[in-house]
């Protein structure tokens, strides 16, 4: 079974600076994939970045990156040089071998601050 | 990225009727989607995963005559909430892809904000 653990019910941050979203995992698959979905207030989901659990390179996509550490089982998000419509619901997820749907983090509310 | 189309965005219904959503891929051919529930302020949860030609595949604590699930084409997955009741007011967001491999990214489409009154 998988697990998501998302600690950052909300988290603030100035405009312009950078900030790190959390989350940690638990899975007994050999390979897995990790994903970071944005929810604005809209509803839909946006995808953000991937990173698979045998990738040598932290993912990079624009201004947000991953930052992860497998022996932590952790998959935290960085978003660089926020700006004010950054502010979202952002959700971690995971998919693992032989599973086609996603499990999710109960999700960290981003704000930035102008 | 794909794109998925929902529809309606938003549906308000008394209760006891039924209502229908539809799921759309426009630009690629799904032979699975999958459906969520979100309520206020808490995460997606799957209720269950939509199998083109066959029969749906819902998730422990699904009722799966009341949340009808038809995909009857590789574009296209439908949803019936029949019977509904003012517990079943929720957001219900679909998704297509990501299911060749663990790595394949999953697409959502807009979602639809259902009220029963």
């Amino acid at each position: 079974a998988q697990k998501i653990t998302q600690t950052q019910p909300g988290m603030f941050v100035q405009e312009k600076e950078a900030v790190t979203l959390d989350c940690t995992y638990d899975t007994s698959d050999p390979s897995y994939g990790l994903f970071w979905y944005k929810q604005p207030s809209s509803g839909e989901m946006i995808f953000l970045i991937y990173q698979g659990s045998y990738d040598q390179q932290n993912a990079t996509e624009g201004r947000y990156s991953l930052n992860f550490q497998k022996a932590r089982k952790s998959a935290n998000l960085v978003i660089s040089a926020s700006q004010l419509g950054d502010s979202a619901m952002y959700f971690c997820a995971m998919r693992g071998t032989g599973a086609n749907n996603l499990f999710f983090g109960t999700g960290t509310r981003l704000t930035v601050i102008p | 990225g794909a794109v998925v189309s929902q529809h309606p965005s938003w549906v308000i219904c008394k209760s006891g009727t039924s209502v229908k959503i539809e799921c759309r891929s426009l630009d690629f051919q799904a032979t699975t989607m999958f459906w969520y529930r979100q309520f206020p302020k808490q995460s997606l949860m799957l209720m269950a995963t939509s199998n083109e030609g066959s029969k749906a595949t819902y998730e422990q604590g699904v009722e799966k005559d009341k949340f009808l699930i038809n995909h009857a084409s590789l574009t296209l997955s439908t949803l019936t909430v029949t019977s509904a009741h003012p517990e079943d007011s929720s957001f219900y967001i679909c998704s297509s892809g990501g299911a060749a491999s663990s790595t394949d990214t999953q697409y959502f489409g807009p979602g639809t904000r259902l009220t029963v009154l």
